[in-house]
C-alpha cells in the first residue's frame, strides 16, 4: 500500500546543530508540504514543492529549507536549531491532477531543542 | 485573504450529546474544504471533504456559501470522538495543492 513515512519520530537536538528531518511518500505524489503544529497555532505551512527541483517558501519558512531532488523525497533541513522550532513536524502530500486539494499526511516527527 | 477561523480552541461536551465544531472561512472565489482529525499523538487524516457530501463516522458537514461556513456535526458524540478537529480551505480553482487550516479544535467527549 502507498504510504507516507517520516523520520525520525522523535529528536533531541541542541541549540546551533543543524537536524534534518526525512519525509518518503509512496503515492508517486508531485506536491509535497512541511508543516509545524504548535499549540495555539494550529498547522503552519514551512515548505513545500510542487516536484523535482521546485521548492517554495511558506509562511513559516525562516530557519528551514528543503530540497527536492526526486519524487519520493522532501527532507526538512533546520540550519541552525533554536529552541523555538521545538515543534511536531508533519509532512504532507497530494495529486498534482486529482481534481482534488486533499492532502496525505506523515506520522509527524516531534523536535525538541535544548 | 484566505483564512479559516475556528473559533473554539476546546469543546467539551457529555456522551451522547449533540456536537458542532464552528469552522468559518474567508475566500472570494469557489471553495474546497475540508475536515481533519487528529487522534492523540497520530496524523492527521482526512475526515470529510465538503465535495463529496458525505457522513463520516456519523459526522456531516455542509458547506454555507452566504455565512461562509463549513460547521462540522454530530448529533450524538461518542467518547472515540475525542479529538482535535481541523478545517481547511483550498483554492479549488487553482489545483495548487495549498491548505489553509484553522488553528483546530479539541473535541472532549466525557462519559
Amino acid at each position: 500500500d502507498a504510504e507516507i513515512t517520516q523520520s525520525p519520530r522523535h529528536k533531541i537536538t541542541e541549540t546551533g546543530r543543524q537536524v534534518t528531518l526525512a519525509c518518503h511518500q509512496t503515492w508517486n505524489h508531485n506536491n509535497m508540504f512541511w508543516y509545524r503544529q504548535d499549540l495555539g497555532h494550529g498547522l503552519r505551512l514551512i515548505h513545500y514543492s510542487y516536484g523535482v527541483q521546485d521548492t517554495n517558501k511558506g509562511e513559516v519558512s525562516d530557519g528551514y529549507s528543503v530540497s527536492r531532488s526526486n519524487t519520493e523525497d522532501l527532507p526538512l533541513t533546520l540550519e541552525s536549531a533554536a529552541s523555538s522550532q521545538t515543534s511536531v513536524y508533519f509532512c504532507a502530500s497530494s495529486d498534482s491532477g486529482g481534481g482534488s486539494n486533499e492532502q496525505f499526511f506523515g506520522p509527524g516527527t516531534r523536535l525538541t531543542v535544548l | 485573504a484566505q483564512r479559516v477561523t475556528q473559533p473554539e480552541k476546546l469543546l467539551s461536551v457529555f456522551k451522547g450529546a449533540p456536537v458542532e465544531l464552528k469552522c468559518n472561512y474567508s475566500y472570494s472565489g469557489s471553495p474546497e474544504l475540508f475536515w481533519y482529525v487528529q487522534y492523540s499523538r497520530q496524523r492527521l487524516q482526512l475526515l470529510l471533504r465538503h465535495i463529496s457530501r458525505e457522513s463520516i463516522k456519523g459526522f456531516t458537514a455542509d458547506l454555507n456559501k452566504g455565512e461562509t461556513s463549513f460547521h462540522l456535526k454530530k448529533p450524538f458524540a461518542q467518547e472515540e470522538d475525542s479529538a482535535m478537529y481541523y478545517c481547511a480551505l483550498s483554492a479549488s480553482s487553482s489545483n495548487t495543492g495549498k491548505l489553509i487550516f484553522g488553528q483546530g479544535t479539541t473535541l472532549q467527549v466525557k462519559p
